[in-house]
């Protein structure tokens, strides 16, 4: 077990809607990453926010949003859903300590667009 | 954008053999992550590595940051059933975001 936990495990929805899966990164841990694994292009950074404050952006759309609470959860919103975004997300979690960037991620979030 | 080269993209052993896979990269990394993928479950950290040259063991795996900063590898000895999964390195590259760059997977079956 990580220490990061992401709800809901399992998301089923339709094209068009508007999903959001949430995340709770490791006790202490300042910062959380989001990325998209999906069959052809494999595990790809989409946002980082460290305490509270957005920190890097990767390939992540413009129907997409996220944003880390004072509490230092997460959520990462997904709207006007496509076929293509079927995908695992995974939120991964890391302290921030001088140079070391161990990031441990969550199980995941399996979405389904149908 | 950054990429990783990760070899081989598979590969079929047999219990008790040992194995060794890679990742190369045009870019120069400041940090290299092992990470081990069950089906279904997020990827889980194996071994870190901070310094060019720099080699680290956790168990059966050892893993080595290479002296350019463009290439890593990772080696199972005596592998057994469970080492069964995907396994991918992750670069980190110097200043900006910690960002992962993650090669595209090695996936390992071991047969009995």
């Amino acid at each position: 077990d990580s220490g990061v936990t992401q709800t809901p495990k399992h998301l089923i929805t339709a094209t068009g809607q508007r999903v959001t899966l949430r995340c709770s990164p490791r006790s202490g841990d300042l910062s959380v990453y989001w990325y998209q694994q999906s069959l052809d292009q494999g595990l790809q950074f989409l946002i980082q926010y460290y305490n509270g404050e957005e920190r890097a952006k990767g390939n992540i759309l413009e129907r997409f949003s996220a944003q880390q609470f004072p509490d230092l959860h997460s959520e990462l919103n997904l709207s006007s859903l496509e076929l293509g975004d079927s995908a695992l997300y995974f939120c991964a979690s890391s302290a921030k300590r001088s140079s070391y960037n161990e990031q441990f991620f969550g199980p995941g979030t399996r979405l389904t667009v149908l | 954008g950054q990429q990783l080269n990760q070899s081989p993209q598979s590969m079929f052993i047999q219990e008790g053999e040992d194995v060794s896979m890679n990742c190369t990269s045009s870019s120069i990394f400041n940090t290299w992550l092992w990470y081990k993928q069950d089906p279904g479950e997020g990827p889980v950290l194996l071994i870190a590595l901070y310094k060019a040259g720099e080699l680290t063991s956790n168990g059966r795996l050892t893993a080595q940051f290479g002296i350019t900063r463009k290439d890593s590898f990772l080696n199972i000895s005596a592998s057994i059933p469970s080492d069964v999964g995907i396994y991918f390195c992750a670069g980190q590259t110097q200043g900006g975001s910690e960002k992962l760059v993650f090669g595209k997977g090695t996936k390992l079956t071991v047969n009995p």
